[in-house]
């Protein structure tokens, strides 16, 4: 069964840049049988859908969070990461790291979450 | 993209059903019939219960359904249990380049 686990400072400064790591154990990143996604959560509010990557790298991000994303693959380590630039207070949130099966449109396992405070 | 709409709390007694709602635009649902749902208890990871409206993953009780009519998404839970008190979102694919949206969420309580 897969296992997935977010990791990465859980406070960053205003301004500077998240970075998030989430390592698969249990199957390949390197599967073109699936898509990976991070979706985030403020306390006490909704999730929000960042983006995906594809095992081709080819990515999909939220409109909204676009000009400050970056997510990407290391397939000799079995993760992949986020990096969300010029972050505010309104990025602190939990971020979860998921798999979905290609051609579905869900989110099938998820990480336990890693909470990410933002604050000086 | 606004989140879905979903009533922020719905309760009932141990045993009867209850039913969630999921109201978006036409722009939210598309023409697909991607709609899911998760449960998420406190402090944990949200987990898949219905996929593509009405299908339930391998695991998941069949306590749990959903439909779809028009621009409203639904998800039922019969014979209500104390473990499914937790909070439910309701997602979908849009095929826009908003992608996935999320519902507002919905605290479910059982009395």
């Amino acid at each position: 069964q897969v296992q997935l686990q977010e990791s990465g400072p859980g406070l960053v400064k205003p301004s500077q840049t998240l970075s998030l790591t989430c390592t698969v154990s249990g199957g390949s990143i390197r599967s073109g049988s699936y898509f990976w996604s991070w979706i985030r959560q403020p306390a006490g509010k909704g999730l929000e859908w960042i983006g995906r990557i594809y095992t081709s790298g080819s990515t999909n991000f939220s409109p909204s969070l676009k000009s400050r994303v970056t997510i990407s693959l290391d397939t000799s380590k079995n993760r992949f990461s986020l990096k969300l630039s010029s972050v505010t207070a309104a990025d602190t949130a939990v971020y979860y790291c998921t798999r979905s099966a290609i051609l579905q449109r869900r989110f099938d396992d998820w990480g336990q979450g890693t909470l990410v405070t933002v604050s000086s | 993209q606004s989140a879905l709409t979903q009533p922020a709390s719905v309760s009932g007694f141990t045993g009867q059903s209850i039913t969630i709602s999921c109201t978006g635009s036409s722009g939210d649902f598309g023409s697909y019939n991607y709609v899911s749902w998760y449960q998420q208890h406190p402090g944990k990871a949200p987990k898949l219960m219905i996929y593509d409206v009405s299908n339930r993953p391998s695991g998941v009780s069949n306590r749990f359904s959903g439909s779809k009519s028009g621009n409203t998404a639904s998800l039922t839970i019969s014979g209500l249990q104390a473990d499914d008190e937790a909070d439910y979102y309701c997602s979908s694919y849009t095929g826009t380049s908003a992608f996935y949206v999320f519902g507002t969420g919905t605290t479910v309580t059982v009395l």
